[in-house]
């Protein structure tokens, strides 16, 4: 899996776009760019997923760039249930997954 | 549909002992990947299952073992279990195909005394 870099941290107001970077600058062409969120001691949620256009569902936005190096997450009105790390992996399908630290995600009334 | 299920959802066993935890995929979910999270390593993946053989490894010792089953579940053992076994162990489904994202159960917290 490629390598990703996402900013540690980041804080949110309620109800405003939130929007998480994520650089992934060795991804392959055959490789997704994934991501997921883990609010506290849950699993896993997945949000979102594309290879290289733009995606959206009806949790939020992904924006690729068109050396595909880079990708944006965007939550479109942040509540305060959007509090999780954010992960960011770059991967093949049906493959492992590698998670790295991800970006602590604080949505602030 | 019914989410990834795992069991127990809680264990605390003694060092040396072995313990078996449980994974039911998704309906229609052929892949089971397992990982371990801890506070100082994060998520890491252990293995994943498909049509009951292991198609992916991770780094981890061969005390850490799991099978899938005909019917998609999947059961992972860890043997002589050690104080940094203690994690939150989590099972994951997906569909085999375009995207292949995964699903994640919410986990069973092993604590080794």
């Amino acid at each position: 899996d490629a390598k990703t870099t996402q900013p540690t941290s980041m804080d949110c107001a309620e109800g405003r776009a939130a929007n998480l970077p994520c650089n992934h600058s060795t991804i392959s062409g055959n490789e997704y760019v994934y991501w997921y969120r883990q609010i506290h001691s849950q699993g896993p949620q997945y949000i979102i997923h594309g290879l290289k256009n733009n995606e959206t569902n009806e949790m939020a936005s992904l924006i690729i760039t068109e050396d595909r190096k880079s990708s944006t997450l965007i939550l479109p009105h942040a509540t305060l249930r959007d509090t999780a790390v954010y992960y960011c992996i770059a991967g093949a399908a049906g493959n492992k997954l590698t998670f790295g630290g991800g970006t602590r995600v604080l949505v602030k009334p | 549909k019914a989410g990834v299920t795992q069991t127990p959802r809680y264990l605390i066993k003694t060092r040396g002992q072995q313990v078996t935890l449980s994974c039911s995929p998704i309906s229609g979910h052929r892949s089971v990947s397992w990982y371990q999270q801890t506070p100082g390593q994060g998520l890491q993946f252990l293995f994943e299952y498909f049509s009951e053989t292991q198609r992916n490894k991770g780094n981890f010792p061969g005390r850490f073992s799991g099978r899938q089953f005909s019917n998609s579940r999947s059961e992972m053992n860890v043997s002589t279990l050690e104080l940094g076994d203690s994690a939150l162990y989590l099972c994951a489904s997906s569909f085999v195909g375009e995207g292949g994202e995964q699903y994640f159960g919410p986990g069973t917290r092993l604590t080794v005394t």
